[in-house]
């Protein structure tokens, strides 16, 4: 079946500009994940949605961060006023429930200039 | 709090010799402890996994067994070839949490 797939696949963006980046998820997953991945950098968690639970932001970098998941499928992750130090890739993975194997995206690779 | 350790990279092996990527990790409770692996212009996809103590998860080739005792997983191959180059994440699931938790990732080159 279709795996995650997520969009744009690059963004080159001014600094200050907003930005939104889509995920879609395995159908049937209800977990849903963000993480960035610096260049050289190891994962790094930003936001968890399980079902219909509140999500877990604990990972959110500031609050020109934040992600929604509407109906629990598809996902988007927004970043207001960006920054240089935002650039980065976004992958997203979904997971058949916690704790399980997480399934990732090909992920977006994010420039501000 | 939960977290995972694995070795600083990056390594270069010479094809069919011996890999060994150490991770270990730290937990509460009992935590499911995967490896991931990202090709060069890939995604990450999970290479093997182990859910308890003593399982051993394997998969092309590579295997990696669960040591509670020393609160390891590490990733070991017998005999490398050019096609494993790639960047390997060690990973836990917490039991006790919604989060994943990855190691820094350790990039491996292996030259014919």
């Amino acid at each position: 079946g279709a795996g995650v797939s997520q969009s744009p696949s690059n963004k080159v963006t001014e600094k200050g500009k907003d930005v939104e980046l889509r995920c879609d998820p395995i159908s049937g997953h209800t977990a849903l994940y963000w993480y960035r991945q610096s260049l050289g950098q190891g994962l790094e968690f930003l936001i968890y949605f399980q079902g219909n639970s509140a999500p877990d932001k604990s990972g959110l970098p500031s609050d020109r961060f934040s992600a929604e998941r509407t109906g629990g499928s598809v996902s988007t992750l927004t970043i207001q006023r960006t920054q240089q130090e935002d650039s980065a890739v976004y992958l997203c993975a979904s997971s058949l429930e916690s704790r399980s194997e997480q399934y990732f995206g090909p992920g977006t690779r994010l420039t501000v200039t | 709090g939960d977290s995972v350790t694995q070795m600083e990279g990056p390594v270069t092996l010479s094809e069919e010799a011996f890999l060994t990527i150490n991770c270990t990790y730290t937990a509460t409770g009992y935590p499911s402890l995967f490896w991931y692996v990202q090709y060069p212009g890939e995604g990450l996809q999970l290479l093997l996994k182990a859910t308890k103590a003593d399982d051993k998860g394997s998969n092309k080739g590579f295997e990696a067994t669960y040591r509670k005792e020393t609160t390891s997983f590490h990733l070991e191959k017998g005999s490398v070839q050019v096609s494993d180059s790639a960047v390997y994440f060690c990973a836990l699931s917490d039991p006790t949490g919604n989060q994943f938790y990855f190691g820094t990732g350790t990039s491996l080159t292996v030259i014919p």
